[in-house]
Formats: C-alpha cells, sequence, structure tokens
C-alpha cells in the first residue's frame, strides 16, 4: 500500500539554522511526492513537489529532492525564518483510474525563534 | 486556499444536533475531498469526488457522517447527531495531483 512517515516533531530551532525533515514513503507504484505547508489558522498548502526520480522540488528557499534508491524526500532549508513557522506535512500521489487521492505523513511543526 | 470557500468558519454547536459543512470549491476541478484533522490523529481524509460522484468514503466514521455534491460548485458534509469526539477542523480540498485546500471550518460540539 502507500503510506508515507515523516519525522516527528516539534522542531524547534534558532533562525538562520539549517532545517532538515525527513520524510520517507512506501508505494506500490510510481508516485509523485509533495511538501505542503499549513500556517497557523489556515489550510495545507502546496510548497514544491517532485513528479519522478531525481527530480528537485523548489519554492521559497525550501527544497526536496526524489529520491527513489531510498524512498525519501527530505525537505531542507539552508537558512530559516521565524514566518517559517508552521506544519509541514509530506504526501504522496499515485493517479490510479479513479483515485486520485493524496497519502499525507502525521506532519511535523517547526517553531523558528528570534 | 484562493478560490476555495467554506463556510461556516467557525461552528459551536450541541451534542445530538445536526451540522452542515459547505464547501464552495474552485472551477475546472473534478475532484473533491474532505478531510478532518485533529491533534490526536492528524490529517485524515473522509471522502472524495470525482465528478461529483463519490469514489472512496470509507474514511467517512460512521452513519451519522454523510456527503453530498449534488453539482461541481458546491458540497456538503453533514453530522446528525453530532457528537463532542466530532470537534475538529474539517477542510474541503480540490485538484487531482496537487490539491487546492480550503480555510476549514472549525467545529466544536459541546
Amino acid at each position: 500500500g502507500n503510506s508515507v512517515t515523516q519525522m516527528e516533531g516539534p522542531v524547534t530551532l534558532s533562525e538562520e539554522a539549517f532545517l532538515t525533515i525527513n520524510c520517507t514513503y512506501t508505494a506500490t507504484g510510481y508516485p509523485s511526492l509533495f511538501w505542503y505547508v499549513q500556517y497557523p489558522g489556515e489550510g495545507l498548502q502546496l510548497l514544491l513537489k517532485a513528479t519522478k526520480a531525481d527530480d528537485k522540488g523548489s519554492n521559497k528557499g525550501f527544497e526536496a529532492t526524489y529520491r527513489k534508491e531510498t524512498t525519501s524526500f527530505h525537505l531542507e532549508k539552508g537558512s530559516v525564518q521565524v514566518s517559517d513557522s508552521a506544519v509541514y506535512f509530506c504526501a504522496l500521489s499515485e493517479v490510479e483510474t479513479g483515485a486520485n487521492n493524496l497519502f499525507f505523513g502525521t506532519g511535523t511543526r517547526l517553531t523558528v525563534i528570534p | 486556499d484562493a478560490g476555495v470557500i467554506q463556510s461556516p468558519r467557525h461552528e459551536v454547536t450541541e451534542m445530538g444536533q445536526e451540522v452542515t459543512l459547505r464547501c464552495k470549491p474552485i472551477s475546472g476541478h473534478n475532484s473533491l475531498f474532505w478531510y478532518r484533522q485533529t491533534m490526536m490523529r492528524g490529517l485524515e481524509l473522509l471522502i472524495y469526488f470525482n465528478n461529483n460522484v463519490p469514489i472512496d468514503d470509507s474514511g467517512m466514521p460512521e452513519d451519522r457522517f454523510s456527503a453530498k455534491m449534488p453539482n461541481a460548485s458546491f458540497s456538503t458534509l453533514k453530522i446528525q447527531p453530532s457528537e463532542p469526539r466530532d470537534s475538529a477542523v474539517y477542510f474541503c480540498a480540490v485538484g487531482r495531483n496537487e490539491q487546492f485546500f480550503g480555510p476549514g471550518t472549525r467545529l466544536t460540539v459541546l
């Protein structure tokens, strides 16, 4: 089956620190991989995505590389800001006939302190 | 979440009452999803529709929950009767490979 396992939180970092949030997946086929971010009081929004092996998704200084050999899609940012404080969700999607839902990880709460 | 409208944004009700949550999705998307988010269980998929037809409702917790999508621009999630354990944030989302989420409805059942 399909599933996503991501790093337990919460994660607390100082401003300008390096961020890594680990994500590994299990899939029966060839999934697309996503990172979603949820800011306080809001719905989830797409942060970045990668649709095939070795693709790198990037947005707002965040990056993640689709690693098929390790079934991973770790999220990284070189220098976090206070405004990055949010909950981050790793997700996968396998578009099969009649099924195109996302499988989400449990989320990792990040707090960045000044 | 631009374009996906959910109402109400907050709902407080008493146990046993009927609750109806509404979603007005962005046009042009054939798939619509209802999720529930709680601290204990995280984000759970309740049901999703393709072209207004329910495809998978295996996530609906029990018969007290029902969802409809009478047309491409409107969907409802109903809980009857509501219970305190239904308290959560309910999200509507649309899209296929990439999903666009609404702002959510925070439901509190006393």
